[in-house]
Parts: structure tokens; sequence; C-alpha cells
């Protein structure tokens, strides 16, 4: 079984820092997906990743296959961005669901 | 579009009751459905999964049941719930196994609102 790393747990920053969370797994994978959880509870999906880099807008997720770690960075953050970041993995590239990291959780202050 | 939707939002429930939560999708053909549950203070966890009609995969021992009785249709149930059962229950979906091999076998999920769960 796929054991899931993120760190750190807890992270607080100013508007417009530079925002870096890591994450770890320990056995090879398919992909490895960034959610984004709001307060209310609702998840959305931010990347999808199986090698190299993706962005989108202010947001920059990449991944490392042979160290089996992703990092997900947010440039000039915003409040708007606080929220539960979460790395999950999916396997063997079928139906199998995703096994989730802890999350990070992000407050970015004005 | 697609679109899934789950209900009830929230739901406050005895012990011992039974359970019953209703997920569907709209604007896809056989699609993957999935159960997650996150307790208080811990991850996310898959409970079950499904690629077809009547087919239910799942991923950990406990008085929950899953149901796929339509294409586009997924239940979780419990008989009797217990304390332990709280928390904040999630459906997903994504794209068929059939696409997902046109695909390179990737793809991403697509969650539903959720429905909170508190067992009293």
């Amino acid at each position: 079984k796929n054991e899931v790393e993120q760190s750190p747990q807890n992270l607080t920053a100013q508007e417009g820092e530079f925002i870096t969370i890591n994450c770890s797994y320990s056995v090879g994978i398919s992909a490895l997906h960034w959610l984004q959880q709001h307060p209310g509870g609702g998840i959305v999906s931010l990347f999808m990743l199986s090698s190299g880099k993706k962005k989108h807008g202010r947001l920059i997720a990449t991944i490392n296959i042979q160290e089996k770690h992703s990092s997900l960075h947010i440039t000039a953050s915003h409040p708007r961005d606080s929220a539960v970041y979460i790395c999950a993995v999916t396997g063997g590239g079928g139906a199998d669901g995703l096994t989730f990291g802890k999350g990070t959780h992000l407050i970015i202050q004005p | 579009s697609q679109t899934i939707h789950q209900w009830p939002a929230t739901l406050v429930q005895p012990v011992g009751s039974p359970l019953s939560l209703e997920c569907t999708v709209e604007g896809t053909s056989n699609p993957n459905l999935y159960w997650y549950r996150q307790a208080a203070g811990r991850g996310l966890q898959l409970l079950f999964y499904s690629v077809g009609i009547g087919q239910i995969s799942s991923e950990v021992p406990q008085n929950l049941s899953a149901s796929r009785p339509q294409d586009r249709q997924f239940i979780l149930s419990s008989k009797k719930l217990l304390l332990s059962d709280s928390g904040f229950y999630l459906c997903a979906w994504s794209v068929g196994l059939r696409i997902l091999k046109q695909r390179g076998g990737l793809d991403t999920q697509y969650f539903g609102p959720g429905t909170r769960l508190t067992v009293l």
C-alpha cells in the first residue's frame, strides 16, 4: 500500500509570498493529484501529473518520478489561496481510487 | 457538461439507525464511481469504487456497504450506524475504463459537494 506524506502540515504566510508544499510517496504510481479543499469541504482537482511540470495561473506542480516526490508552488500568494491542499496518488492506471496525504492547511494573511 | 450531485448535504442520525446516501452523475456514461470518507482530524480514505452496474470493490472492511443500481447512481448504506461513522462523505467520478485505456489510463477525479454525517 502506498504511503503518502505531505509537509508542512500547517503553513501561515503573508500575502505575496512564494509557497511550496511537498509530497512524497512510497510506491511507484501512475499519477499524482493535487487537490484543494475549501472550508465548506468541497474538493477541486488542481493538477494531475505523471511526469514533469504543469502550470495553471499562479499554481505550479512538479513531480520527480525517480525520487517519488512532488511539489506544489503558489506564486504571489493571496488570501483567497487559503485552503487545505491535498496530495493523492493512483497506482494501477485503472479504476483504483486515490490514496491521500493528510493535507496541508495553508493560511495567507493580508 | 458533467455534474455530480450528492444528497443530503448534512445529516444527523442516532447510533443504530440506518443510512442511505445517494450520488448521481449527469452528462457522462459508464463512469467509474467512488465513495470517500474524511473523519474528523483525519485524511481522506477510499471506501468503495465501482467500474459498472452491480460491480463494487471495497477497500476498508466496516459496517458500510455500497450499491450501483444504475449506471450513474451510487448509493452508500448502513444497516446500523456507529459513532465512528461520523464524517464527511464524498462521492467522485472519473471517466470509464474504456476511455481510460484510450487516454493511457490516466484521468482526474471529479468530486461531489459532500455529505456531512453526524452520528449521535
